[in-house]
């Protein structure tokens, strides 16, 4: 099956632990996307990027960090610099040469503090 | 100005009623334009894409107005499954991110 995979569903951080949520795609497209959501609110970017090797901070890059060393993968780290970490992470991935860069989701991370 | 506003609802409608939902977005340089849907601890999913000449999708039709920079959704005879948060989304424009206005609350009652 095509599509968007990202896990685990569920994550839980300790205090001052840096933890990686994974998002791979078997969909050949070019453009991955990290989001964030908190209850009740829109998505807030995080990071993308539109080519292996390459990727650009989004809205609220602080206290995350990204690699994107193959096209398929584009792991997320939530530093413990990120003091609010707790919210759905929504990873999406779009085929640039498509029209008007469609972006497909993932089934998303929800990440808790303990 | 946010980028894309939304009015939150809920909008609490009974079933084969007839919804319309309004968007307003500032970036002048847009080039595309979406709805999502987005169902209760799930990710959102494409609804439809919207075109300046306005496009059908069965119950659903899609409107732009560039010239006053907003997006309409209607949803006509609503059914129990329509309840969800419908999501606007427009891009920065070129191959931009796509920026998610907030959502609009639909609860379809029987």
């Amino acid at each position: 099956d095509g599509g968007i995979t990202q896990s685990p569903k569920y994550l839980f951080r300790k205090e001052g632990q840096n933890v990686t949520l994974s998002c791979e795609q078997n969909l050949n497209h070019d453009a991955m996307y990290w989001y964030r959501q908190d209850p009740g609110q829109g998505l807030r970017l995080i990071y993308y990027s539109q080519i292996v090797n390459d990727f650009q901070k989004g809205d609220i890059a602080e206290g995350y960090s990204v690699s994107r060393e193959k096209k398929e993968s584009f792991p997320l780290t939530v530093t413990s610099a990120q003091k609010n970490p707790t919210a759905f992470y929504l990873c999406a991935s779009s085929p640039l040469r498509d029209r008007g860069n469609i972006q497909y989701f993932g089934a998303g991370t929800r990440l808790s503090v303990l | 100005r946010k980028e894309v506003e939304q009015d939150p609802g809920p909008f609490n409608v009974p079933e084969g009623a007839t919804v319309a939902f309004n968007c307003t977005y500032s970036n002048s340089a847009s080039q595309s334009f979406f709805w999502y849907r987005q169902d209760c601890r799930k990710e959102p999913k494409l609804l439809m894409s919207v075109y300046s000449s306005g496009n059908e999708d069965g119950r659903f039709t899609a409107q732009l107005n560039r010239a006053s920079q907003y997006i309409s959704l209607l949803i006509r005879d609503s059914k129990l499954s329509d309840s969800a948060t419908y999501l606007c989304v427009v891009n920065r424009g070129g191959n931009t991110p796509l920026v998610f206005g907030k959502g609009t609350r639909l609860s379809v009652i029987a």
